[in-house]
């Protein structure tokens, strides 16, 4: 599978632990991207990545979240002092950012499910 | 700030029966809206954009302006359709952030 892959894909934790997941783009896409989304809702954005440079972050980043992608390529998203609020899936999503606007197709992973007790 | 309304959370359907799947959105400028589609255990994936004016397994959309609207269509439902169907805008040509309804599911009975 050449898609989009997240790891792990389900993590329980304990309140206060801290967490990393990990996103791997579909190879070659410069545009990587980060969702969150809960129960009953639709995707929200939390930010995005040009190759490693992050360009945008939504107002939903606290201050505990912080993603990195060093080389460009891969991406991770770190929560510190989880919170019983931060229970959701993390969904991961790259592009590539080309002179066609219509290819500029965002493909999703599977996502990351956290559950924090 | 751009809002996606999708006001149905479930719509449910007999097999060949028409489907509307409405989604409102409200936004200053010019939108980008599309459409997104997840099947029980897989992954989010694109359905349609208005930008393509194309028809994929059946469904197409238009992008009302007058309305704010971009309801999905389909004029005779399968029951491989039953899924959840996102509608989703994005500013034209200024960044990259999806913003995406609630979603609802569709439900095709035979």
């Amino acid at each position: 599978d050449t898609g989009v892959s997240q790891d792990p894909r389900h993590k329980i934790t304990k309140r206060g632990q801290n967490v990393t997941f990990r996103c791997d783009p579909i190879s070659e896409h410069n545009r990587l991207y980060w969702y969150r989304q809960t129960l009953g809702q639709g995707p929200e954005f939390l930010t995005y990545f040009q190759n490693e440079a992050q360009l945008e972050k939504s107002r939903l980043l606290s201050d505990r979240f912080s993603a990195e992608r060093p080389k460009g390529s891969f991406s991770t998203l770190e929560i510190q002092r989880t919170e019983q609020g931060d229970s959701a899936m993390y969904l991961c999503a790259s592009s590539l950012l080309g002179q066609s606007h219509s290819g500029n197709t965002i493909y999703f992973g599977e996502g990351s499910w956290l559950t924090v007790v | 700030a751009q809002r996606v309304t999708q006001p149905e959370k479930l719509l449910s359907v007999f097999k060949g029966a028409p489907v509307e799947l409405k989604c409102n959105y409200s936004y200053s400028g010019s939108p980008e809206l599309f459409w997104y589609v997840q099947y029980s255990r897989q992954r989010l994936q694109l359905l349609l954009r208005h930008i393509s004016r194309e028809s994929i397994k059946g469904f197409t959309a238009d992008l009302n302006k007058g309305e704010t609207s971009f309801h999905l269509k389909k004029p005779f439902a399968q029951e491989e359709d039953s899924a959840m169907y996102y509608c989703a805008l994005r500013k034209y040509n200024a960044g990259n952030m999806l913003t995406f309804g609630g979603g609802t599911r569709l439900m095709v009975k035979p």
